[in-house]
């Protein structure tokens, strides 16, 4: 089944300044990879996702690369800010099945 | 766009007892359901796949008979945790497929502690 790494598990940066997580999968049938954003005791609210047809994907200050090839995608996100703070998850999965996460991102952003 | 709506966000149960949580697509259907436990500072983990009028795929390591899963419309699903111990609180949580958007709509948890 599939497999999702993610890196690093905290990270701390100033606002302002970019932060990027990045995954990579096991499975190289997964076609769908979608980044989520969970706050203290919510569930987790999508973000941006991207699927395998496609290399990059922007919206506003966040964007996701995807690497088929090394199996590896990542969250760029820009000029951070306070409210970026949460815990960021990636994970991928073939459409109609159940998305498998990654370990999970602590992102603190500090002004 | 999709709403799924999770009922209820919080319960404290005694040991031995058992809890039903509900998952509600409001605006689709969804002829497939997940199930997630959290436990604090971890990843969601999938307990299983639930699927409209058949029965639920469970993963690895979950136990069917303690974990009821019933998807008797294509609106709702639903978990019964069974005879509920302390080492069940956790964080559980449902995801519907919205096909026609083609993403994954998350409830908001719910936090069973049991005591």
């Amino acid at each position: 089944g599939e497999n999702v790494e993610q890196h690093p598990s905290t990270l701390s940066v100033q606002e302002g300044d970019s932060a990027v997580i990045k995954c990579t999968y096991s499975d190289s049938a997964s076609n769908y990879f979608p980044w989520y954003k969970q706050e203290l005791g919510k569930g987790p609210q999508l973000i941006i996702d991207i699927r395998s047809n496609v290399g990059e994907k922007k919206d506003q200050r966040i964007a996701v690369t995807l690497n088929k090839t090394a199996k590896h995608f990542s969250l760029h996100i820009t000029e951070t800010q306070p409210e970026d703070s949460a815990v960021y998850f990636c994970a991928a999965n073939q459409a109609g099945t159940a998305l498998i996460f990654g370990k999970g991102t602590t992102l603190s952003v500090s002004s | 766009g999709a709403v799924v709506s999770q009922h209820p966000s919080r319960v404290i149960c005694k040991s031995g007892t058992s809890v039903k949580i509900e998952c509600r697509s409001l605006d689709f259907q969804a002829t497939t359901m997940f199930w997630y436990r959290q436990f604090p500072k971890q990843s969601l983990m999938l307990m299983a796949t639930s699927n409209e009028g058949s029965k639920a795929t469970y993963e690895q390591g979950v136990e069917k008979d303690k974990f009821l899963i019933n998807h008797a419309s294509l609106t709702l699903s639903t978990l019964t945790v069974t005879s509920a111990h302390p080492e069940d609180s956790s964080f559980y949580i449902c995801s519907a497929n919205e096909e026609t958007l083609g993403g994954y709509t998350f409830g908001s948890g719910t936090r069973l502690t049991v005591v």
